[in-house]
């Protein structure tokens, strides 16, 4: 079975910094998709960046960029130059090659950005 | 922007009540997820359909929960009866060919 793990409950970083999310999974799948969702305090779920795992090249998305690391199992999010906006729960997420399987979550990471 | 609506954003009810949520996928997409969020168990998948049929309800406890798709504009989630355990926030998202749109969630509360 799959799964995905966040071991930083909490992350804090200061206003313009750069902070970095860790994320790791286990799969025997060769083929699939990783995702960070964001969940502000208004509890939407927003996505904020993905990964198809075939790609070697890290996605990136404005300030937002990705580290994959296939062989190691690694998916750490960077967020440069963060923003009061940005403090949220932060959720990685897996998924097997095809749109409409599910997603597998991790436990998240609660940012807060200081000003 | 398309969105994935659900229904009611939030409701109250005391155990035992029937608890109904419905949800609206964006038009065209043919898959349809239903999650639960709580505080202890995170983020969980409960059910999920494809062109209507359901595929996996393996997560959803089936002497209470019960999950349909009546028409491709709407899912529906069923309570009957809920119990104090079940208060989380539900989340239903939708996907075609490519990654998953959330709704706003259920914020469901059982006194």
């Amino acid at each position: 079975a799959q799964t995905v793990t966040q071991s930083q409950p909490e992350m804090s970083v200061q206003e313009a910094e750069t902070v970095t999310l860790s994320c790791t999974y286990d799969t025997s799948e060769s083929d699939y998709y990783l995702f960070w969702y964001k969940q502000p305090p208004s509890r939407q779920m927003i996505l904020v960046i993905r990964q198809e795992a075939y790609k070697q090249q890290n996605a990136t998305e404005n300030r937002f960029s990705v580290n994959f690391q296939k062989a190691a199992k690694s998916f750490s999010l960077k967020i440069s130059d963060s923003q009061l906006g940005d403090a949220a729960m932060y959720f990685c997420a897996y998924r097997r090659s095809g749109a409409t399987n599910k997603l597998i979550f991790g436990t998240g990471t609660l940012l807060a950005v200081q000003p | 922007d398309a969105r994935v609506t659900q229904t009611p954003r939030h409701k109250v009810t005391e155990m035992g009540q029937e608890v109904t949520m419905r949800c609206q996928p964006i038009l065209g997409h043919n898959t349809v997820f239903w999650y639960r969020q709580t505080m202890m168990q995170g983020l969980e998948l409960l059910a999920y359909f494809r062109n209507r049929a359901p595929l996996d309800d393996s997560g959803m406890p089936k002497d209470r929960f019960s999950a349909e798709m009546p028409d491709a504009t709407l899912a529906t989630l069923k309570i009957q009866p809920s119990e104090p355990r079940d208060s989380a926030v539900y989340f239903c998202a939708s996907a075609s060919y490519g990654p998953q749109h959330f709704g706003d969630g259920t914020r469901l509360s059982i006194l």
